[in-house]
């Protein structure tokens, strides 16, 4: 139980456009999904926290014009990288919290700009 | 805000060995928890430990072990028997207990079980 997918696993897009990253919880209800962004060889950086219904919270320093976060439902977020720049090339991971203290994470999502 | 820190960037042991991974952390809260989640070469992130800050036993999953002191601020990780899977990344993480649910993170160790 309790896994969280994330599609694509790995996307390549050219600078200048949008691309979107789904999160979904497979078999529970997550009331809060949280993004991350890992560099190479660093820790994970909360982007945000969406919870369903509403808008997302986002860390200080996120743009939330270039990312733009849906929690359309129980089971389902997406980030959408705006206006995409190779600077913006990096590991992007979700996880869903069922609302007992406790994260799962989604595989991760390598996006590369061009 | 709470703070993590990962004092070892990387660390190697020998197989059928045993490891201890450091972590301490800094809060003015009472009620946590804190996490060691373990990142593989596939970037997968993996619970492998919890600790509630409420409880004084040190959490215990097969071969993986906490030593919990609370006033010190300290939650290490104890690997017995180190196997080659074991290799990967190790997070420290620790969350507010009835709060927003957010992990706070810290940098990491690289951990390396030679054959």
């Amino acid at each position: 139980g309790a896994v969280v997918s994330q599609h694509p696993s790995w996307v390549i897009c050219k600078s200048g456009t949008s691309v979107k990253i789904e999160c979904r919880s497979l078999d529970f209800q997550a009331t809060t999904m949280f993004w991350y962004r890992q560099f190479p060889k660093q820790s994970l950086m909360l982007m945000a926290t969406s919870n369903e219904g509403s808008k997302a919270t986002y860390e200080q320093g996120v743009e939330k014009d270039k990312f733009l976060i849906n929690h359309a439902s129980l089971t389902l977020s997406t980030l959408t990288v705006t206006s995409a720049h190779p600077e913006d090339s990096s590991f992007y991971i979700c996880s869903a919290a069922p609302g007992r203290n406790e994260q799962y994470f989604g595989p991760g999502t390598r996006l590369t700009v061009t | 805000a709470q703070t993590v820190t990962q004092s070892q960037p990387e660390m190697s042991v020998q197989e059928a060995e045993t490891v201890t991974l450091s972590c301490t952390y800094d809060t003015s809260e009472n009620n946590y928890y804190l996490f060691w989640y373990k990142q593989p070469p596939s970037r997968q992130m993996i619970l492998v430990i919890r600790q509630e800050a409420y409880k004084q036993q040190n959490a215990t999953e097969n071969r993986f072990s906490v030593n919990f002191q609370k006033a010190a601020k300290s939650f290490s990780l104890k690997i017995s028997d180190s196997q080659l899977g074991d290799t990967a990344m190790y997070f420290c993480a620790f969350m507010n207990m009835g709060g927003s649910e957010k992990l706070v993170f810290g940098k990491g160790t690289k951990l390396t079980v030679n054959p």
